[in-house]
């Protein structure tokens, strides 16, 4: 069980606006600490999307936004492509008694239907 | 150019011990803390802990704490992550990642630990 809880899975078709939410809570996202995406595609390492919140790192395509609000964030991408095809994992922070330390979602599996 | 290089997959029998490395290149090692992150098959990410290559401060996640030793030998610039005795549930990739503030900026391609008997 992940702490931060994301759907295992989304799709949509191509050019359609697909939204994978990420949902903590007050010792990690709603503590105020910044979420991070990052996408895996198949066999490859994980790469960084966005990093605070809402950053784009230089390369990554503005169809790519993220967003946080209270214990929540959600990673929004319009325009969908197949290339989109990937896992995407959201990422904090987590100052619980058994930490500090950095958490994971569980992975949301993005379909391009 | 600024990557993280990991040794090559390993084959293992439980029981037996092992070293894996991340050598970072392109960037001031001691700069940056490195964090070890699990992915069994098929899985998630999971973060196992991290160092500072400066001083060689370490914490683990508590779900990995006593089950793995994270090192770093600052003078060749790479980290390592090790087990004293494999288990067939060890089996999975690790990738070494480069943090800056609460993200991980730089990852490695990650090393395949298979351990079989």
């Amino acid at each position: 069980q992940s702490v931060l809880t994301q759907p295992p899975s989304v799709s949509g078709a191509p050019g359609q606006r697909v939204t994978i939410s990420c949902t903590g809570s007050s010792s990690n996202i709603g503590a105020g600490y910044d979420v991070h995406w990052y996408q895996q595609l198949p066999g490859t390492a994980p790469k960084l999307l966005i990093y605070g919140n809402s950053n784009r790192p230089s390369g990554v395509p503005d169809r790519f936004s993220g967003s946080k609000s209270g214990t929540s964030a959600s990673l929004a991408i319009t325009g969908l492509q197949a290339e989109d095809e990937a896992d995407y994992y959201c990422q904090s922070y987590d100052s619980s008694l058994s930490g500090p330390y950095w958490v994971f979602g569980g992975g949301t599996k993005l379909t391009v239907l | 150019e600024v990557q993280l290089v990991q040794s090559g997959a390993e084959v293992k029998k439980p029981g037996e011990s092992l070293r894996i490395s991340c050598k970072g290149s392109g960037y001031s090692f001691t700069s940056y803390w490195i964090s070890w992150v699990r992915q069994m098959p098929g899985k998630g990410l999971e973060w196992m802990g991290r160092i500072d290559p400066s001083d060689s401060y370490t914490n683990y996640s508590p779900s990995f704490q006593g089950h793995v030793t994270i090192s770093a030998d600052k003078s060749i610039s790479t980290a390592y992550l090790q087990w004293s005795s494999l288990k067939a549930s060890d089996t999975a990739m690790y990738y070494c990642a480069r943090r800056v503030a609460t993200t991980f900026d730089l990852w490695g391609r990650g090393t395949l630990v298979t351990v079989s008997s």
